[in-house]
């Protein structure tokens, strides 16, 4: 079974405004962190938000936030006030402590920001 | 650097020879990783090395492939008689250790495996 999945494919957005893009996880550890990356073009793997199983809010970078339901196993990055410069591959990854803090990576959103 | 470096950043072989690809992590990170990205698809997790412990090789595709970490920072990944597939762009991670859960992975640029 897939730990972390990405339903969206791709996404399109209109530039100025909010995202919002879709990560769900499976695991039966209680301690366990989700991370989102953007992967630009050029390749790099850039590292956006963290939120943690214990954080009792919701995780925050500036336009980055993170929509955490652990009940429902869902983690949504949610990105405010698009930009062109968002065009990205986004990837939602989660660690988990028993299995060795093994990085699990999703399959990737891809969003394009339209000018 | 400040970063982490992976070399070659682009090779090009034919099928059936062995490529051998380094990673030099960022100074004090005891965890280093690789990955595996074929074009437009995700990562595909290939081997996680956590200071002097036996390292996590449940992602490692084939017997063809191997890695080894020599005095818990430079990493070699190391593809015997490298087939077409093997095609991909092949990342590697550092980080922190001690932090539980939390500690981000730090990647490089990646190194590029074109096989003939």
């Amino acid at each position: 079974a897939q730990k972390i999945t990405q339903t969206q494919p791709g996404m399109f957005v209109q530039e100025k405004e909010a995202v919002t893009l879709d990560c769900t996880y499976d695991t039966s550890d209680p301690s366990y962190g989700l991370f989102w990356y953007k992967q630009p073009s050029s390749g790099e793997m850039i590292f956006l938000i963290y939120q943690g199983s214990y954080d009792q809010q919701n995780a925050t970078e500036g336009r980055y936030s993170l929509n955490f339901q652990k009940a429902r196993k869902s983690a949504n990055l949610v990105i405010s006030a698009s930009q062109l410069g968002d065009s990205a591959m986004y990837f939602c990854a989660m660690r988990e402590v028993s299995y060795g803090q093994n990085f699990v990576f999703g399959p990737g959103t891809r969003l394009s920001v339209l000018p | 650097g400040a970063g982490v470096s992976q070399s070659p950043s682009n090779k090009v072989t034919e099928k059936g020879k062995d490529v051998e690809l380094r990673c030099d992590p960022i100074s004090g990170h005891t965890a280093l990783y690789w990955y595996r990205q074929s074009l437009g698809q995700g990562l595909e997790f290939l081997i996680y090395f956590q200071g002097n412990s036996a390292p996590d090789k449940s992602g490692l595709p084939s017997d063809r492939f191997s890695a080894e970490r020599t005095g818990g920072s430079v990493s070699t990944l190391t593809i015997q008689r490298t087939q077409q597939e093997d095609s991909a762009v092949y990342l590697c991670a550092s980080s922190l250790a001690g932090q539980g859960v939390a500690g981000e992975l730090f990647f490089g640029e990646g190194s590029r495996l074109t096989v003939l």
